[in-house]
């Protein structure tokens, strides 16, 4: 099957600095990526969805200049936290939808982020 | 409005019991799918089973299977035998026609020994 992969899989980082993470699909091509957050014991937030060679659409309240994303390539898309502040700890998920209408998406692991 | 409704914030199973994870949903497409996924504690989204709007017949997958009453918009999720492994945190989702995923609030299920 599909394998997506992300690192770094946790991340601390001092409030103030930006962090990215990179999400990677590693047998298959991923043209759209989408990029999730989730905290503890809440469900999936879908924050963006990064697509190849154009400019990301972010979700309502998402703010764009906080969290970049770039998908230069067919098989990498990056999330860049800019200026990092504790509210931006969470857990990031990144991935790729399937070919068809059946499929499920295909998950990366995950990267934890705390800021201090 | 579409939406994915999980009434049950948490259950708690004996071992060996089988267990019902309830998962409502509203939408108007004709054409949409129904997902499961089970995250434990180590955070990766694992893919259990998938129903789609026209299937006739229940989806099932080893332990897994989905009890799907479109009539009601219901399609929860069932697991035979429920082993110590199983505790994690249950999320259903709901796929209408343009292909985003709706995400329900989840249950945490926690086997007993």
């Amino acid at each position: 099957g599909a394998v997506v992969s992300q690192h770094p899989s946790w991340v601390i980082c001092k409030s103030g600095t930006s962090v990215k993470i990179e999400c990677r699909s590693l047998d298959f091509q991923a043209t759209t990526m989408f990029w999730y957050r989730q905290f503890p014991k809440q469900s999936l937030m879908l924050m963006a969805t990064s697509n190849e060679g154009s400019k990301a659409t972010y979700e309502q309240g998402v703010e764009k200049d906080k969290f970049l994303i770039n998908h230069a390539s067919l098989t990498l898309s990056t999330l860049t936290v800019t200026s990092a502040h504790p509210e931006d700890s969470s857990f990031y998920i990144c991935s790729a939808p399937g070919l068809a209408f059946t499929d499920t998406q295909y998950f990366g692991p995950g990267t934890r982020l705390t800021v201090l | 409005a579409q939406k994915i409704t999980q009434t049950q914030p948490g259950m708690f199973v004996q071992e060996k019991e089988a267990v019902t994870l309830d998962c409502t949903y509203d939408t108007s497409d004709p054409s949409y799918g129904l997902f499961w996924y089970k995250q434990p504690s180590s955070g990766e989204m694992i893919f259990l089973i998938y129903q789609g709007s026209y299937d006739q017949q229940n989806a099932t997958e080893g332990r897994y299977s989905l009890n799907f009453q479109k009539a009601r918009k219901s399609a929860n999720l069932v697991i035979s035998a429920s082993q110590l492994g199983d505790s994690a945190m249950y999320f259903c989702a709901m796929r209408p026609s343009n292909y985003q995923l709706i995400w329900g609030a989840g249950t945490k299920l926690i086997i007993k020994p």
